[in-house]
């Protein structure tokens, strides 16, 4: 079936290091990921979306990164700030169903000053 | 351009009533979904709507119901409603198929 997963519910990083978040996917025919980020009391925000047609694609201070082999994506952070402190989703349609998504459960990314 | 609007942003409601909620999305947007989100479940889609007809529906109870008028605005109702209904509820528009959802702040749902 389809599914989206996170590696690792809670991420720590020191302000200013890089974070890679990552996200795990079950169904090989996927052609398209989201990343949202969600701050407390917020609605999820898009971050940056990546195509199956894409192993890389590159946004401001964030890089997704698509591996098809191991259904594998990821999310880096460059230079974290104490804003990119919230919860990341990563999030996947479910085919030939408009625009019905899967969301991952989350990565809770606190980054230390 | 204004983003997705939700109202209200929280709610009280008693176990046994129902609460309509409202989602006013982009303008331009004519696909709408729901979706509730609480810390043991995630985000769970509800349903869909696109130019005035329910395209997908989640694995949702039907005391879970939806609307959308034609002007995109959608408002979701949940009857009968249980201790278990708590939870952030969350609306999305969208410009086309497999394009970014873009999320208004939702509506906090409390029942006691």
């Amino acid at each position: 079936g389809e599914s989206v997963g996170l590696h690792l519910p809670t991420l720590s990083v020191q302000e200013g290091d890089n974070s890679i978040i990552n996200c795990a996917y079950s169904n090989s025919a996927s052609d398209y990921f989201i990343w949202y980020k969600q701050e407390s009391g917020k609605g999820p925000q898009f971050i940056i979306d990546i195509r199956s047609n894409m192993d890389k694609r590159q946004g401001q201070r964030v890089t997704v990164l698509l591996n098809k082999t191991v259904k594998h994506l990821s999310l880096q952070i460059a230079a974290t700030q104490p804003g990119d402190s919230a919860v990341y989703f990563c999030a996947e349609p479910l085919p030939n169903t408009g625009n019905q998504f899967y969301f991952g459960t989350g990565t809770s990314l606190t980054v230390i000053p | 351009k204004a983003g997705v609007t939700q109202t209200p942003r929280y709610l009280i409601k008693t176990r046994g009533q129902q609460v309509t909620l409202s989602c006013s999305p982009i303008s331009g947007h004519r696909s709408v979904s729901w979706y509730q989100q609480t810390p043991g479940q995630g985000l769970q889609f509800l349903f869909e709507y696109f130019s005035e007809t329910q395209r997908n529906k989640g694995n949702f109870p039907g005391r879970f119901s939806g609307r959308q008028f034609s002007n995109s605005r959608s408002e979701m109702n949940v009857s009968t409603l249980e201790l278990g209904d708590s939870a952030l509820y969350l609306c999305a528009s969208a410009g086309s198929y497999n394009s970014p959802l873009h999320f208004g702040n939702g509506t906090r749902l409390t029942v006691t």
